[in-house]
C-alpha cells in the first residue's frame, strides 16, 4: 500500500472547522509536513510537526499527531474561500519526502 | 529571498519529442529535487541531488529521462523521447541539506502536455 494516505475530497462551510487526515507507515519519520497547493501553484510549506510533539498550534492551523496509530491531522479554523486548495502530508523515508495523493478542500460561501 | 525558479512555465510537445525543463534553487541549497505531479495525485519523487552528485534516481525512468546538475547549482531534467505518460507538472525543489528539517522549498513547475 501506500506509504501515505489521505482522503480525497473534503468539502466545509466558510467559518467552519475543516480536518484533514493522513496516515503514515514509516515509524522513524522525524518529521511530518502539511503542504497546501492553489491551482497552476507548486507546493507551499503550511506546518511541520516534529515526531515528539503531540499538538502544535500556529495562527488557525492545529496539527495533531497520534504517533501510536501514525496518524496525522491538519485543523484550519474558521475556514475561509481562500483556504481551498488541495492539501498533502508529506514524511522523510529513508532521506526523501514521500507525499500523500492529497485532500481536495473545497470551502462553499 | 529569491524562491526556487524553473522554466518554462508551460510546454506541449509531439510524443517521441524531446524536451528539456531548467531549475535554479534557492542560493546555498545543497540539496535539489525533482518530483513528478500526474494530475489527480501527489508528486513522486524522480531524483534527488546534494550538490552536483546523485543522492537517489532510483524512481527515474533512465530509459529516457535524464538529470544533471553540473556546478552545483542550477539543474536541467530532459526527456527523450517523450511518451503520452509524461504529461505532469514537474516540480524542483531545493533544501539546505538532506538532513534539513524545514521541508523542501517548490518551484511553480513545469507543465508538460503531450500529444
Amino acid at each position: 500500500g501506500e506509504d501515505v494516505e489521505q482522503s480525497l475530497f473534503l468539502s466545509v462551510r466558510e467559518g467552519d472547522s475543516s480536518v484533514i487526515n493522513c496516515t503514515y507507515t514509516d515509524s522513524s519519520s522525524t518529521y511530518l509536513y502539511w503542504y497546501k497547493q492553489e491551482p497552476g501553484a507548486g507546493l507551499q510549506l503550511l506546518t511541520y510537526i516534529f515526531s515528539n510533539m503531540d499538538m502544535k498550534q500556529d495562527q488557525r492551523l492545529t496539527v495533531l499527531l497520534n504517533k501510536k496509530d501514525k496518524h496525522l491531522s491538519l485543523r484550519i479554523a474558521d475556514t475561509q474561500t481562500g483556504d481551498s486548495a488541495i492539501y498533502f502530508c508529506a514524511g522523510p523515508l529513508t532521506g526523501k519526502l514521500i507525499f500523500g495523493q492529497g485532500t481536495t478542500l473545497q470551502v462553499k460561501p | 529571498e529569491a524562491g526556487v525558479a524553473q522554466s518554462p512555465r508551460y510546454k506541449i510537445i509531439e510524443k517521441r519529442q524531446s524536451v528539456a525543463f531548467w531549475c535554479n534553487p534557492i542560493s546555498g541549497h545543497a540539496t535539489l529535487y525533482w518530483y513528478q505531479q500526474i494530475l489527480g495525485q501527489g508528486p513522486k519523487l524522480l531524483i534527488q541531488f546534494q550538490n552536483n552528485g546523485v543522492v537517489d534516481d532510483s524512481q527515474l525512468p533512465k530509459d529516457r529521462f535524464s538529470a544533471e546538475r553540473l556546478k552545483g547549482v542550477d539543474s536541467t531534467l530532459k526527456i527523450q523521447p517523450a511518451k503520452l505518460e509524461d504529461s505532469a507538472v514537474y516540480l524542483c525543489a531545493s533544501s539546505l541539506d538532506l538532513s534539513d528539517s524545514y521541508g523542501y522549498t517548490f518551484g511553480s513547475g513545469t507543465r508538460l502536455t503531450v500529444v
